[in-house]
């Protein structure tokens, strides 16, 4: 059983460029969160995603970021127009169940870097 | 909304030393808790949860925590540090279908 799968693991895009990062969760798993990690912070909550539903985006930016979590493929955190902050570590987690005593199992992360 | 305080961004110990890594929470009900370790360029990986039960909660690798709810506390420590404990420590409160993350201490272990 292959665990939460992210991909790229590090993006390079220019400022004003869309990055799309991808997450394919654990088998069997259908509850997706991604948080962001800038440096020398801790992870922050950006949003919680069921199978073509988005549960809690209370921690997404307002403006240029989105997320989905489509019936079939893995879940997409898209970024429109990136500037120099949003280069983050961007970690997905997916758990069987709503967290709570459900452990929830992170992605390697991928690691935006805007130039 | 839950908060979770690491006191402490850096520690450093001597290998075979105690470890000892704090947490505070605030929570006005039992909350899930947890310790996540990250090493580098790497994912977070559990490391021990309390839910319910006993208070002294064992994980991997020798650490353990305890739940102190006089408190608000869940420090996680380790009796001899190895050199591969290295890594950057998360602790977390689990509630409402989110994580509450710490910001996280960054250990270090000294030959």
């Amino acid at each position: 059983n292959a665990g939460v799968m992210q991909n790229p693991r590090h993006l390079v895009r220019r400022r004003g460029q869309e990055a799309r990062l991808r997450c394919s969760p654990m088998k069997g798993h259908s509850h997706v969160y991604w948080y962001r990690q800038l440096p020398e912070e801790g992870l922050k909550f950006m949003v919680y995603l069921q199978k073509e539903n988005i549960i809690d985006e209370s921690g997404m930016p307002k403006e240029r970021f989105s997320a989905e979590f489509p019936k079939e493929g893995p879940s997409i955190l898209r970024i429109q127009q990136v500037v120099r902050g949003d280069s983050a570590a961007y970690f997905c987690a997916s758990s069987f169940g709503p967290t709570g005593e459900t452990e929830a199992f992170f992605g390697q992360g991928t690691r935006l870097t805007v130039v | 909304a839950q908060s979770v305080t690491q006191l402490g961004s850096h520690v450093s110990v001597s290998e075979g030393a105690l470890v000892l890594l704090r947490c505070n929470y605030s929570s006005s009900v039992p909350p899930y808790l947890f310790w996540y370790v990250q090493y580098p360029n790497q994912g977070l990986q559990l490391l021990l949860k309390y839910t319910t039960g006993a208070t002294l909660v064992k994980g991997i690798n020798g650490f353990e925590a305890e739940f102190k709810k006089s408190e608000t506390s869940f420090h996680l420590t380790k009796p001899s540090a190895h050199m591969s404990d290295a890594a950057e420590y998360f602790c977390a409160v689990s509630e409402k279908d989110q994580f509450y993350f710490g910001t996280g201490t960054s250990l270090t272990v000294i030959p």
